[in-house]
């Protein structure tokens, strides 16, 4: 059974600073991978999505990578910033087109 | 529409009563899946559709929990005889299709309160 795990489960960081955060699955057969974002109270928003022929995206000051081979993404945020805080997640897609989530990282920025 | 619209946003119900949560998704997306996520926990899946059709209802809770879609568009969950534990929010995502090479779209979901 698919299983994904986020490390950190939370992370404080002072602004400015650049960040990894890692998603892992035990089975290496994800179709595809997405990261989103939380705030609290609130629905999710998609930051990136890397597809199955890819490795990785970027999108402003964020990049996402996937090595399918390992069963690891990390997203890496440049340049931290306080609106950065929120709880970042990662859903793969597996063999049954179902997302399989992490628990999330949450992330807080100091200013 | 321009995103994925859920109603209502907030609900609070008595135990027993029986609540109805809709979501409309993005126009001409096709596949749609409602999620459940508990406080502090994750996102637990519960259904999800291709068109009309729900080939997958394994993730719903119990027998309280029923979902229908018309039209290829707007879906409805539905919840029977509410419980304290199907206090949640529920959330609903839709995507062009199933086939894994789009993104999902989330709503902002539905708080639902059981008290």
């Amino acid at each position: 059974k698919q299983e994904v795990t986020q490390i950190p489960a939370a992370l404080s960081v002072p602004e400015g600073e650049n960040l990894v955060l890692n998603c892992s699955f035990t089975d290496s057969a994800i179709y595809n991978l997405q990261w989103f974002r939380q705030d609290p109270g609130k629905g999710l928003t998609s930051l990136l999505l890397i597809q199955s022929s890819q490795r990785e995206q970027t999108s402003g000051r964020l990049n996402a990578s996937l090595d399918k081979s390992s069963g690891r993404s990390t997203l890496y945020i440049a340049a931290s910033q306080p609106g950065d805080s929120a709880t970042y997640l990662c859903a793969g897609m597996d063999s049954n087109y179902q997302l399989i989530w992490g628990a999330g990282t949450k992330l807080i920025i100091k200013p | 529409g321009a995103g994925v619209s859920q109603s209502p946003s907030n609900k609070v119900t008595e135990k027993g009563k029986d609540v109805e949560l809709r979501c409309d998704p993005i126009s001409g997306h096709t596949a749609l899946y409602w999620y459940r996520q508990s406080l502090g926990q994750g996102l637990e899946f519960l259904i999800y559709f291709q068109g009309n059709s729900a080939p997958d209802k394994s993730g719903l809770p119990s027998d309280r929990f029923s979902a229908e879609r018309t039209g290829g568009s707007v879906s409805t969950l539905t919840i029977q005889r509410t419980q304290q534990e199907d206090s949640a929010v529920y959330l609903c995502a839709s995507s062009l299709d199933t086939g894994g090479d789009y993104g999902y779209t989330f709503g902002s979901g539905t708080r639902l309160t059981v008290v």
